[in-house]
This record gives structure tokens, C-alpha cells and sequence, in this order.
């Protein structure tokens, strides 16, 4: 099984500034990677795919990078309305999830 | 819009079964695969199962093969798991949600969640 290790577990920043999320998997997933942002009593959704395609009306604050083994999330300026949980996701072998990372202010 | 509706949760006692749905709209049910994922109260997301588009191929977590299935009816446009030999640690709220494409299995969109508690 793929292990994903995301971090920090948690991370503390204002709005207006930028956040940097990573995630790492226990071996090469190629860009076979999405991140998932999650509010309270809300599902996931898909934010990045291919580990740097955003997904269809996601703002282009945010974007990922990566492949292999690192990946990355960036959001270049924080609005109050993106403190949320934010889980990567491999889908190359199988499917896992990181434990996610808490965004709050 | 693409929608996904699940329902069928509910409380049930340890050993006991449930079967849950998810009802879709809004896109060609039987050209995609979806997949179940549950999240345990205050914890993070687990990939339950999932299944191809054509009910042929299907794929379980090891903490639930054996005891969960993973089945389709494409002419309902529903989806739905059968869930066996529940144990406390199946409580969670358990989504279904569509894979991006043939073979492309980032999940979008995603239902809005239907709680399982198991409990005696």
C-alpha cells in the first residue's frame, strides 16, 4: 500500500498571506495525485488533479505541483473562505489518502 | 448538474448489515466508475471501494473485503453498497463519489454523505 504523509498537520497563517501544503507518498506516483478541500459538515472537492491541473471553477490562487514523490499545494493569497482541511489523494496504485492538513488563521 | 445522493444510513447493531445507495444525476451513469469513501467522526478520509463503469471490475480497502460489496445498477442510475458483519469501527459517514474519467480516478463530484453508526 501507498502511504501519503501530508504536512503540517497544521497550519496557521492570515488571510492575505501564502500557505504551502505538502504531501509526500512512500513511493513514485507518477502525477497520479489530487488535493480535496474540506469545510466543516461539507464533502470533499476535488480542487487539483494530475497533480497541477485545477479543476473546473477552482481559482487560480491555487495551484500544485510536484510528481513522484513530493507534491506540493500552494494558495497564493488566503481569503477567509479557504481555512478548511485539505487531503491529498494517489490514485496509481490503488487509491489512499493523506491524514490532511488543518489551514486555520 | 452532476449529483450524487446517497441514503440508507442509519444506527445498527455490531454483526448486523446495511445496504447503502447512491442515487446520480446530471451525467451518463454508465459510462463512469464510482467509488465509496468513508470518513470516521473527527478523523480523515478512507477509501472504501470502487467499481468500473460497467459493473465488471471491482476493488475493496482490506479492512472491508470480505464483509462489503460494491454494486451498480446502471438502468436506476444507482450505485450501492452492501455492508456485512459491521463492526464499531465501520461507524463513519460514507460518500460516493465519480471518478474523473475511464481510468482517470481523482473523485468529482462528490455526494453529500450518509452517516453509518454502528453500536450496540
Amino acid at each position: 500500500e501507498i502511504v501519503m504523509t501530508q504536512s503540517p498537520a497544521t497550519l496557521s497563517v492570515s488571510p492575505g498571506e501564502r500557505a504551502t501544503l505538502s504531501c509526500r507518498a512512500s513511493q513514485s506516483v507518477s502525477s497520479n495525485l489530487a488535493w480535496y478541500q474540506q469545510k466543516p459538515g461539507q464533502a470533499p472537492r476535488l480542487l487539483i488533479y494530475g497533480a497541477s491541473t485545477r479543476a473546473t471553477g477552482i481559482p487560480a490562487r491555487f495551484s500544485g505541483s510536484g510528481s513522484g514523490t513530493e507534491f506540493t499545494l500552494t494558495i497564493s493569497s488566503l481569503q477567509s473562505e479557504d481555512f478548511a482541511v485539505y487531503y491529498c489523494q494517489q490514485y496509481h496504485n490503488y487509491y489512499t489518502f493523506g491524514q490532511g492538513t488543518k489551514l486555520e488563521i | 448538474q452532476v449529483q450524487l445522493v446517497e441514503s440508507g444510513g442509519g444506527v445498527v447493531q455490531p454483526g448486523r448489515s446495511l445496504r447503502l445507495s447512491c442515487a446520480a444525476s446530471g451525467f451518463t451513469f454508465s459510462n463512469y466508475g464510482i467509488h465509496w469513501v468513508r470518513q470516521a467522526p473527527g478523523k480523515g478520509l478512507e477509501w472504501v471501494a470502487v467499481i468500473s463503469y460497467d459493473g465488471i471490475t471491482k476493488y475493496y480497502a482490506d479492512s472491508v473485503k470480505g464483509r462489503f460489496a460494491i454494486s451498480r445498477d446502471n438502468s436506476k442510475n444507482t450505485l450501492y453498497l452492501q455492508m456485512d458483519s459491521l463492526r464499531d469501527e465501520d461507524t463513519a459517514v460514507y460518500y460516493c463519489a465519480k471518478q474523473g474519467g475511464l481510468g482517470q480516478n481523482w473523485l468529482d463530484p462528490w455526494g453529500q454523505g450518509t452517516l453509518v453508526t454502528v453500536s450496540s
